[in-house]
């Protein structure tokens, strides 16, 4: 099974700021795909960005970006120019694979970030 | 259409009473996933459907039923809970992948809040 470890629960960052959120994992397969997810206290998961194992390139989407370094196993997400709609928990997610075709995530703790004007 | 719809979106229930949560979508994705997430805590994957067979059942008590009636379809039947089984209750769905594919961000429905007493 696979581990993802966020070792930030909480975070306070001025509005504009840009914002790093950790993100480890621990996996034996050579292939494999990392996502982050937003969930605002209204309970949606929102997807965010996705980097797969052998992406050449660091995932960008938006605002967001992902900070990939494979040898370190970490995946961290940055949110550049922090707005107060950005106040949300963040979960990093990795996707186990079964050999049916379906897949699951397994997901980190989360952080919750909060915002300030 | 990019949405994963849920009803109810609020259920309270007794320990005694017989109830079903409905997810469905209209992605054409075969694989359609439900979750469970307490508070303050990460979503944990509970089923796994694959071309409408149950291809994941991560241990979950037998008072928790799912059925794929088709392939847009996703239920949950619920009966005999404890309270302890309250929590916000995810369905998600994707694409089937195999091994060496690249995306499958799982889209989630916004989800339903299970009150049991």
């Amino acid at each position: 099974a696979q581990k993802i470890t966020q070792t930030q629960p909480g975070m306070f960052v001025q509005e504009k700021e840009a914002v790093t959120l950790d993100c480890t994992y621990d996996t034996s397969d050579p292939s494999y795909g990392l996502f982050w997810y937003k969930q605002p206290s209204s309970g949606e998961m929102i997807f965010l960005i996705y980097q797969g194992s052998y992406d050449q390139q660091n995932a960008t989407e938006g605002r967001y970006s992902l900070n990939f370094q494979k040898a370190r196993k970490s995946a961290n997400l940055v949110i550049s120019a922090s707005q107060l709609g950005d106040s949300a928990m963040y979960f990093c997610a990795m996707r186990d694979l079964f050999p049916t075709g379906a897949d699951g995530l397994t997901f980190g703790k989360g952080t919750h970030l909060i915002i300030q004007p | 259409d990019t949405e994963v719809t849920q009803t109810p979106k609020h259920l309270v229930m007794g320990m005694t009473n017989k109830k079903s949560l409905k997810c469905e979508q209209h992605m054409g994705h075969r694989a359609m996933y439900w979750y469970k997430q307490k508070a303050k805590k990460p979503p944990e994957l509970m089923f796994v459907y694959s071309y409408e067979k149950l291809s994941i059942n991560e241990s979950v008590p037998s008072r928790f039923s799912p059925e794929c009636p088709n392939s847009s379809l996703l239920n949950l039947h619920l009966h005999a809970l404890q309270p302890e089984d309250s929590a916000l209750y995810l369905c998600a769905s994707s694409q089937v992948v195999f091994p060496g594919s690249k995306n499958n961000e799982q889209f989630f429905g916004p989800g339903t809040r299970l009150t049991v007493l």
